[in-house]
């Protein structure tokens, strides 16, 4: 069974617009949700992550909503330029160390 | 920078074989993880390790087994390949302890089993 669950499975968006990718979960025991970034031909690198008592997390273009009682996180990218095309993953954990990781989101930025 | 190297980028089997893939870490980190990706899947935890020959089973554990003798090393064994172990294989390292620590991956191997 999904621990988490992402979606879109695949996104296209135009040069400049705002990219959203969403992610819910059920194990309210949760406490950490990062983001992942995997280019073609590389592992996944951290992006960025939150962590429940906070509700937005921003670093440059890229924004983490957060609703703890929806269950619920998405990742934004303001501004998408052709340079993010990537998959997305989201995941969380328990804090005990091991990540749950959402099925992915192919994201495809249109110059 | 963190620097997590997987021995092989590309490897191909057949069915039948005893199969090893060796990931070191080189921050000294507790934690090792061996993942595998497959399209629609996400990342699915096959086994990790929180210190030099300790192991937990993770989500698919089934076929597979791991070695840790050296904190830096770990190695994923597939004890007898089969055809559905195709897939891209990940390792992953981190600090343990208290609050989450990011994961750092390696570039992967794709496996294929003929």
């Amino acid at each position: 069974q999904q621990q988490v669950k992402q979606s879109p499975q695949s996104l296209i968006v135009q040069k400049g617009g705002i990219s959203i990718i969403n992610c819910a979960y059920e194990n309210t025991a949760f406490d950490y949700f990062p983001w992942y970034q995997q280019f073609p031909g590389k592992g996944p690198a951290l992006l960025i992550a939150i962590r429940p008592d906070v509700s937005e997390k921003k670093e440059g273009r890229f924004t983490i909503s957060f609703n703890k009682s929806a269950k619920q996180f998405s990742l934004h990218i303001m501004d998408s330029q052709p340079g993010d095309s990537a998959t997305y993953f989201c995941a969380a954990s328990t804090g005990a160390n091991n990540l749950f990781f959402g099925t992915g989101t192919r994201l495809t930025v249109i110059p | 920078d963190v620097k997590v190297t997987q021995s092989s980028r590309y490897l191909v089997k057949r069915t039948g074989e005893k199969v090893f893939l060796e990931c070191v870490q080189d921050m000294d980190h507790e934690n090792m993880f061996w993942y595998r990706q497959d399209p629609g899947l996400g990342l699915r935890l096959i086994y990790f390790s929180y210190d030099v020959k300790m192991k937990e089973k993770g989500d698919i554990p089934e076929g597979y087994s791991v070695s840790r003798e050296k904190k830096e090393r770990f190695s994923l064994i597939l004890e007898s390949a089969s055809t559905n172990q195709t897939s891209m294989y990940l390792c992953a390292s981190s600090f343990y302890g208290q609050g989450s620590w990011p994961q750092h991956f390696g570039d992967g191997t794709r496996l294929s089993i003929l």
